[in-house]
């Protein structure tokens, strides 16, 4: 069962363009994870915001969460060429699992 | 730096053999993970481990999939036998204690089922 649902499924921009990505949830959650994911290869940790966090940076990136609105949102800014990507967010399933969503694709064109 | 181990990378199987694929964990983690993704897809957690004992194998199709880790270090994935859907990303993670840490993921291994 898909808890995290990125939108939009696939996003195309020009270097230099930020990049939004959203993720929404459907239960209550201790924190949601960013990952990114470069083709065909493993995943990388980006940012982990708590549930009693709004908003948080790391370097280029920016994440917020509602936890009324059960949604977050992944901004990139300044995009690179080496942000194309996939991006998904990960929340808590039942129990102590993860559950990831199913990715936006951003492509950034130089 | 440290990082998760897994191998092979990649791994072509008939259909009805047997197939296992192996991952290292960072040292120190207690939780390591097995998830499968589909092309296009998000990774779908197959295993869970805290230590050497399974946390959640909800979604693990148990009448041919099999996972392990002993002495809660190494893990080892099974399947037998395998079969054509089973084709995809097979990736491993480890995290320090459960979900409220983040995960470290090994590179994968990519079977491909003919």
């Amino acid at each position: 069962s898909q808890q995290g649902e990125e939108d939009p499924q696939a996003l195309s921009i020009q270097e230099g363009e930020n990049a939004t990505m959203n993720c929404s949830y459907k239960t209550s959650i201790n924190n949601l994870q960013w990952y990114r994911q470069n083709s065909g290869r493993g995943l990388v940790h980006l940012i982990l915001i708590r549930s009693n966090e709004r908003e948080k940076h790391s370097g280029r990136l920016r994440v917020t969460l509602d936890t009324s609105k059960k949604s977050s949102s992944l901004l990139i800014t300044a995009s690179r060429a080496a942000d194309t990507a996939s991006y998904f967010c990960a929340t808590e399933g039942q129990g102590f699992s993860f559950i990831f969503g199913k990715g936006t694709r951003l492509l950034v064109k130089p | 730096e440290a990082e998760v181990a897994q191998s092979p990378r990649y791994k072509i199987t008939e259909k009805s053999q047997a197939v296992a694929f192996w991952c290292d964990p960072i040292s120190g983690h207690a939780t390591l993970y097995w998830y499968r993704q589909i092309l296009g897809q998000g990774p779908e957690l197959l295993v869970q481990f805290q230590d050497e004992s399974v946390v959640d194998d909800s979604q693990l199709p148990k009448d041919r999939f099999s996972a392990e880790r002993l002495k809660g270090v190494d893990s080892t994935l099974k399947i037998q036998p395998a079969e054509l859907g089973d084709s995809a990303m097979y990736l491993c993670a480890s995290s320090l204690a459960g979900v409220v840490y983040e995960q470290y993921f090994g590179p994968g291994t990519r079977l491909t089922v003919t």
